[in-house]
C-alpha cells in the first residue's frame, strides 16, 4: 500500500523555469491538498480539490496552479519559479473535505529555486 | 485574522510527562487536530477534538476548551522516539486547516 507518493523527492531549479510537482494517491480519497512548509511558519495551503474536476485556492495560491483530472492525481505547477518559492511542498489527501476527516500526507518535495 | 499559537520548543526527560499547549483564534471552528512530524518527514495524525473535554489514545491525550480557544496535547511515559515537532491545526468555517508553526519537543535521557 503506497498511500500518497510525491515526485521528485528534491529539486534545484533556476528562477524563471517551469516546474510540475507530482502527487498520486491510491486510497480513492475525494479531497486533495497542496501545502508549503517554511521554517518558523505553519503549513500553508496553496490549492485544494474537494473532488475530481474541481479545484480551489488556499491561503497562498499566487504563482501556482493545479489540476484534478482524476481522483488519484493532483499535480502542482509553478509557471515561472521565483526564489521565494523555495520550500518543502507536501501533498495530502482526505476521504472528504469535511470536518472530521484527517489528512494523510505524502513524503514531501524539497524545492530550491536559485 | 486567524492565528494558532504554540510554544516554539520544549525539553523533557525520558519517562516523564509533557503538556504542549495550543491557543487559537479562527473564523469558525470545525475541530482541532494534532499531528506529529519527525525531522525530514511528513506530518502524521495523532488526535482530533471537536467537543470539549479529554480524548485519550494510549500514551497521548488531547484536551479541548472551545470557550477558551485552547487545547493541549499530553504525552506520558516519554520515549526518545517522541522527539519530534507537534503541530496544532484548526478547521475553520470553510473547512480548511489553519496550522500552528509547531512545537519542537526535545527528549533528554
Amino acid at each position: 500500500i503506497a498511500g500518497i507518493t510525491q515526485a521528485p523527492t528534491s529539486q534545484i531549479l533556476a528562477a524563471g523555469r517551469r516546474m510540475t510537482l507530482r502527487c498520486t494517491q491510491d486510497m480513492r480519497h475525494n479531497a486533495m491538498y497542496w501545502y508549503r512548509q517554511d521554517l518558523g511558519l505553519g503549513l500553508r495551503l496553496i490549492h485544494y480539490s474537494n473532488t475530481a474536476g474541481t479545484t480551489g485556492k488556499g491561503e497562498v495560491p499566487d504563482g501556482y496552479s493545479v489540476s484534478r483530472a482524476n481522483t488519484d492525481d493532483f499535480p502542482l505547477t509553478l509557471a515561472s519559479a521565483v526564489p521565494s518559492q523555495t520550500s518543502v511542498y507536501f501533498c495530502a489527501s482526505s476521504e472528504q473535505g469535511g470536518a472530521n476527516n484527517e489528512q494523510f500526507f505524502g513524503p514531501g518535495t524539497r524545492l530550491t529555486v536559485l | 485574522g486567524q492565528n494558532i499559537d504554540q510554544p516554539t520548543e520544549m525539553t523533557a526527560t525520558e519517562g516523564a510527562i509533557v503538556q504542549i499547549n495550543c491557543t487559537y483564534q479562527t473564523s469558525g471552528f470545525n475541530g482541532l487536530f494534532w499531528y506529529q512530524q519527525h525531522a525530514g518527514e511528513a506530518p502524521t495524525f495523532l488526535s482530533y477534538n471537536v467537543l470539549d473535554g479529554l480524548e485519550e489514545k494510549g500514551r497521548f491525550s488531547s484536551f479541548l476548551s472551545r470557550s477558551k480557544g485552547y487545547s493541549y496535547l499530553l504525552l506520558k511515559e516519554l520515549q526518545m522516539k517522541d522527539s519530534a515537532s507537534y503541530l496544532c491545526a484548526v478547521k475553520d468555517s470553510n473547512y480548511q486547516l489553519i496550522w500552528g508553526a509547531g512545537t519542537k519537543l526535545i527528549i533528554k535521557p
